[in-house]
């Protein structure tokens, strides 16, 4: 059982390229999220699912797109790289019956230039 | 909006004494979960304590407690025995209804020294 892991660790950008960041769950877990964080700032959510097939926008969703194809899949895409979307992204999940403990993956460090 | 508000941005303790971090939110939800997250310089975050609004009694967790005072809306953590290994950034998080989005503040970086 690896819980929740992300691809990348670490990635090096110009502006204006894309990239996908991987997230991945072997919980079965219906929800997951992606939060990005920024100095001084905490955690902001950027976009989440409830389930296969169903994403919506969370606080910071400009810039980034996700799909949910599958329960265990949960990617980020930046389409065009900008400097202020240099941060470190968490992937979370949970499933209705945790009484709402998100687990968290260990982050991607993303810098873009 | 829910909002969660942290106003100790850094805090020190020595090593086996107690430490308390104070957390305030905002919200009109009646039914919500609130969260104490730790994130160690390896970054992963590792989930503390949990407290379900519904229930009085506060939580607790080893050496970690919570004082959770919800008309003055205010949830605050206490680490007894501090330890070098709790040296780290703490989160308070905010989680309401059946959304399971969570709202953080900001972060209250302790350190403990030895």
């Amino acid at each position: 059982n690896a819980g929740v892991t992300q691809t990348p660790k670490f990635q090096v950008l110009k502006t204006g390229q894309s990239m996908t960041l991987q997230c991945a769950q072997d919980m079965n877990h219906e929800y997951m999220s992606w939060y990005r964080q920024d100095p001084g700032m905490g955690l902001r959510l950027i976009h989440y699912s409830v389930g296969a097939g169903i994403t919506d926008q969370g606080e910071v969703p400009n810039g980034y797109n996700v799909s949910r194809s599958t329960t265990e899949d949960f990617p980020l895409r930046l389409l065009s790289a900008a400097p202020s979307q240099t941060s470190v992204y968490f992937c979370a999940s949970t499933t209705t019956s945790n009484q709402e403990t998100q687990y968290f993956g260990p982050g991607t460090r993303l810098l873009v230039l | 909006a829910q909002t969660v508000t942290q106003s100790q941005p850094e805090m020190s303790v020595q090593e086996a004494e107690t430490v308390t971090l104070s957390c305030t939110y905002d919200t009109s939800e009646s039914n919500y979960y609130l969260f104490w997250y730790k994130q160690p310089p390896s970054r992963q975050m590792i989930l503390v304590i949990r407290q379900e609004a519904y229930k009085q009694q506060n939580a607790t967790e080893n050496r970690f407690s919570v004082n959770f005072q919800k008309a003055a809306k205010s949830f605050s953590l206490k680490i007894s025995d501090s330890q070098l290994g709790d040296t780290a950034m703490y989160f308070c998080a905010f989680s309401g209804g059946s959304n399971y989005k969570l709202t953080f503040g900001k972060g209250t970086l302790l350190t403990v020294n030895p």
